[in-house]
């Protein structure tokens, strides 16, 4: 079955630093992975997604991610944390597909980024 | 522009009683997704629907009942039998495989309050 753990529920960076927020993923199946974000009160919004090809994906904002299949990882990664950077942010990975008509998502319990100025 | 509106944005629903909340697309995808989060837990799917009149439960589905009369339309009512409503409750959509190559689009939520 298909699982999806974020390590760190809460995760405080520096203005400038390096923002790295971790997510491993458990599937019998190659897996489609997305990041999305969510500010204070609002919906989700896709930031990145990984389907097939290229592992290194770029997304909005600065955002990129790397499937790493032999870690079983998607950590998203930014270089430089700017104050608007500041929500909760949550992967996610596919199951269902073709056979079942749908693809629903499972989702991490999600990691809330503090910028610090 | 094309979207998901969802409607109250706050809703205080009494002991007992039942209240719906709204979600309308314009979009015009065929699947069409309810989700519930509470803090430290993600979402978790209540509902979803691939087409219009035909829906299935996802994990959490006691308590809660839906339809979907229209294409555009996916009500959620949250019942009495639901005995921890007290949450945010987020309408999502996509076409039926679109969910998996170009993501889902979600509404802005609904917060509900037991009062």
């Amino acid at each position: 079955a298909q699982s999806v753990t974020q390590l760190g529920s809460h995760v405080s960076v520096s203005e400038g630093a390096l923002v790295l927020l971790r997510c491993n993923y458990s599937s019998s199946v190659p897996p489609y992975l997305f990041w999305y974000v969510q500010y204070p009160n609002q919906g989700l919004q896709l930031l990145l997604k990984y389907t097939t090809g290229a592992t290194l994906v770029k997304g909005i904002n600065g955002f990129e991610a790397e499937f790493k299949k032999s870690e079983t990882s998607f950590h998203l990664t930014k270089p430089s944390a700017h104050m608007s950077d500041a929500a909760e942010y949550f992967c996610a990975v596919t199951k269902g597909g073709f056979a079942s008509g749908t693809y629903k998502y499972i989702f991490g319990t999600g990691t809330r980024l503090k910028v610090l100025a | 522009d094309g979207g998901i509106t969802q409607s109250p944005k706050y809703l205080f629903r009494k002991e007992g009683q039942n209240v719906t909340l709204s979600c309308e697309q314009n979009l015009n995808h065929d699947a069409m997704y309810w989700y519930r989060q509470d803090p430290g837990q993600g979402l978790r799917l209540i509902y979803y629907s691939q087409i219009v009149n035909d829906f299935q439960k996802g994990d959490i589905a006691e308590g809660y009942s839906v339809s979907r009369e229209k294409k555009e339309s996916f009500p959620l009512t949250v019942t009495s039998a639901q005995k921890n409503p007290t949450a945010f409750y987020l309408c999502a959509s996509s076409t039926p495989t679109g969910g998996a190559v170009y993501g889902y689009t979600f509404g802005s939520g609904t917060r509900l309050t037991v009062v």
